[in-house]
């Protein structure tokens, strides 16, 4: 079993839908949480960082983690088409030394 | 890119030739990171630094070596490149409590 566990997609979602997007894991000591974008030919880049459990909210963006599942969840709120990328999720124990899922493709069709 | 830029952006070399991969960031931050990300295999660590001269090996460091002389400089090398290291390089920063950022990339190819 992967310590990370992401559906890889692809998700096709119509423009305006409310996205859901999944992360499963096996450790119990991971405590900090992070969801990046990552654009075709571009690098990743930070959406969400959070620790322990709880929501976290930014603008459409809303990252959820729930430790006694061992599952984060990131939703997407009126998603645009400009919001078509893949999706990673990372997590770590001491807030170094993260390991990524292998993220998942999403395209929002206008 | 919050602050960190990758040298060169592309390259191609042939087998068997070093290879020397630069990351420089000016947000002065402890941590600095190598990874790799190949279709199929997500991001993986190859090497990261928690300080100047201060190196650690990730999961994939067989074939690579680093140096960090400088807080700002972070160095990737390939002794001896293989087709096998034909991948896209990233380099990350990250400080206390803020997440990890990434750089641009670099997407090598070994002939």
């Amino acid at each position: 079993q992967k310590e990370v566990e992401q559906d890889p997609g692809p998700l096709s979602v119509p423009e305006g839908a409310i996205v859901s997007l999944n992360c499963t894991y096996s450790n119990s000591a991971f405590q900090y949480f992070m969801w990046y974008r990552q654009y075709s030919r571009k690098g990743p880049e930070l959406l969400m960082y959070t620790y322990s459990s709880g929501n976290k909210e930014d603008g459409r963006f809303t990252a959820q983690v729930d430790k006694s599942s061992k599952y984060i969840s990131l939703f997407i709120r009126d998603s645009q088409p400009s919001d078509s990328a893949t999706y990673l999720c990372a997590m770590s124990y001491y807030g170094q030394n993260f390991v990524f899922g292998p993220g998942t493709r999403l395209s929002v069709l206008p | 890119d919050a602050g960190i830029t990758q040298s060169p952006r592309h390259k191609v070399t042939e087998t068997g030739t070093p290879v020397t991969l630069r990351c420089h960031q000016t947000e002065n931050h402890r941590y600095m990171y190598w990874y790799r990300q190949d279709p199929g295999h997500g991001l993986r660590l190859i090497h990261y630094s928690y300080g100047v001269k201060d190196t650690d090996k990730g999961e994939v460091s067989d074939g690579y070596s680093v140096s960090r002389s400088k807080t700002e400089d972070f160095l990737l090398t390939l002794e001896s490149a293989t087709s096998s290291q034909t991948s896209v390089y990233f380099c990350a920063i990250s400080g206390s409590g803020s997440g990890q950022f990434f750089g641009p990339g670099t997407r090598l190819t070994v002939l």
